[in-house]
C-alpha cells in the first residue's frame, strides 16, 4: 500500500529563515503529488502540485516543491518565511486513482 | 460557489448519543471523500463515494460508523452509539473526476466531541 512520511512533525522558524519541509513516499509508479496547507482552526488548502513536466513547481504564497523520482521525495521549500506561514502543512500522494494517502503533517511555527 | 459545506462545524454529545455530520459537495463533483483527522493518527480516510455509490469504505473503523449519499448533493456520515475515542475533526472533500489530478476540495470540517 502507498505511504506517506514526513520526517518532521513540528519545526519551529524565525521569520525571514529558509524552510524545508520533506516527504517522502512508497509507490514506484506513476504518481501525483500534492501539498497541502492547514492554517490554525481552518480546512486544508491545496497549496502545490506536481503532476508531469517541470519536476519543480511553484505554488501559492511563495511556496514551491521539487519532485526527485530517485528518491521518491517531494520537498516543500519557501526561501523566507512569514509569520503567517505558520501552520500545519501535509504532503500527500495520488497514484492515479481517486484516494489520497496523506502524510501525518508537520507543524511550522514561525516566530516574529 | 460556495465550496464544500459541512454541518454543524462543532458537535458536542454525550457518549452513547447518535451523532450524524452532513455535507454537500461542489455541485458537478462526482467524488465525495470523509476523513477523520486527530493528534495520534492525523488524517485518515474513512470512506468515499463515487456518483453516490461507496467505493472503499476500509477506512471506517467499525460498524459503529456508517455513511450514506442519497443523491449527488448530500452525504451523511453516522456513529452509532458514538464514544469518546471518536473526538475528532470530521472532513468532508469533493472532486471532479476529470481532474483527478487537480486535489480536493475540503470543507471546514466538523469538531466532534463525545464526553
Amino acid at each position: 500500500a502507498q505511504s506517506v512520511s514526513q520526517h518532521n512533525h513540528h519545526v519551529i522558524l524565525s521569520e525571514a529563515a529558509s524552510l524545508e519541509l520533506g516527504c517522502n513516499y512508497s509507490y514506484g509508479g506513476t504518481v501525483n503529488l500534492f501539498w497541502y496547507v492547514q492554517y490554525p482552526g481552518q480546512h486544508l488548502q491545496l497549496l502545490l502540485k506536481y503532476f508531469s513536466g517541470d519536476p519543480l513547481v511553484k505554488g501559492i504564497k511563495g511556496f514551491e516543491a521539487e519532485f526527485i523520482k530517485s528518491k521518491f521525495s517531494f520537498n516543500l521549500r519557501k526561501p523566507s518565511v512569514q509569520w503567517s506561514d505558520t501552520a500545519e502543512y501535509f504532503c500527500a500522494v495520488n497514484e492515479g486513482y481517486q484516494k489520497v494517502t496523506f502524510g501525518t503533517g508537520t507543524k511550522l511555527q514561525v516566530i516574529p | 460557489d460556495a465550496g464544500v459545506i459541512q454541518s454543524p462545524r462543532h458537535e458536542v454529545t454525550e457518549m452513547g448519543q447518535e451523532v450524524t455530520l452532513r455535507c454537500k459537495p461542489i455541485s458537478g463533483h462526482d467524488y465525495l471523500f470523509w476523513y477523520r483527522q486527530t493528534m495520534m493518527r492525523g488524517l485518515e480516510l474513512l470512506i468515499y463515494f463515487n456518483n453516490n455509490v461507496p467505493i472503499d469504505d476500509s477506512g471506517m473503523p467499525e460498524d459503529r460508523f456508517s455513511a450514506k449519499m442519497p443523491n449527488a448533493s448530500f452525504s451523511t456520515l453516522k456513529i452509532q452509539p458514538s464514544e469518546p475515542r471518536d473526538s475528532a475533526v470530521y472532513f468532508c472533500a469533493s472532486s471532479l473526476h476529470s481532474s483527478t489530478n487537480y486535489g480536493y476540495t475540503f470543507g471546514s470540517g466538523t469538531r466532534l466531541t463525545v464526553v
